[in-house]
């Protein structure tokens, strides 16, 4: 199986802020990951697929990238709606998510 | 609107047996391959398992294989995973969810259902 390592496990950041998750691959995935967001008694809700395809309606300020196995979501501007936790997905082969990132307000 | 809607879930022994079910409504549900996914409580993430479009193709996480069974009615756009010998770790919320992108991202998902596994 292809195991996600995501980090943080947990953040602390303000109104504003601009944050980073990363999420590393044990193996090649190509763009086959997945970035979703989860409020607490909530289903996820998908944010960007293929590394980088910013779903219909989600805010701008939402972007991922990649480079090689390594994949970053990045909220450029933190708004109050975003505090959630936040997981990767690899769909290259048996999906496989990350260990969440738990964004809290400081 | 987009709608799936997932029953089925409630307090089971261990080494008992439950059907979940998912009904979807406002899509083609035949377009989409539909997943389970898990999350016990307090807990992150975890997929269980996969069906296509089509419903030829299944794949099982190795910790449900051989004692779950997920499985689709296209003409009655709904889904279910029948589970047995059941244990205590499989206690979680379960979720439906699919997509049709080729890239395998579930974009539609259902609110759960509680699965219990306790004696």
């Amino acid at each position: 199986d292809i195991q996600m390592t995501q980090s943080p496990s947990s953040l602390s950041a303000s109104v504003g802020d601009r944050v980073t998750i990363t999420c590393r691959a044990s193996q090649y995935i190509s763009n086959y990951l997945n970035w979703y967001q989860q409020k607490p008694g909530k289903a996820p809700k998908l944010l960007i697929s293929a590394a980088s395809n910013l779903q219909s309606g989600v805010p701008s300020r939402f972007s991922g990238s990649e480079s090689g196995t390594e994949f970053i979501l990045t909220i450029s501007s933190l708004q109050p709606e975003d505090f959630a936790t936040y997981y990767c997905q690899q769909t290259y082969s048996t999906p496989f998510f990350g260990q969440g990132t738990k964004l809290e307000i400081k | 609107q987009v709608q799936l809607v997932e029953s089925g879930g409630g307090l089971v022994k261990p080494g008992g047996s439950l059907r979940l079910s998912c009904a979807a409504s406002g899509i083609t549900f035949g377009d989409y391959f539909m997943n389970w996914i898990r999350q016990a409580p307090g807990k992150g993430l975890e997929w269980v398992a996969y069906i296509s479009s089509s419903g030829e193709a299944t794949f099982y996480a190795d910790s449900v294989k051989g004692r779950f069974t997920m499985s689709r009615d296209n003409a009655k756009s709904s889904l279910s995973l029948e589970m047995n010998s059941l244990r205590a770790e499989d206690t979680a919320v379960y979720y439906c969810a699919g997509g049709r992108a080729a890239d395998g991202a579930s974009d539609i998902w259902g609110q759960g259902t509680m699965v219990t596994v306790s004696s």
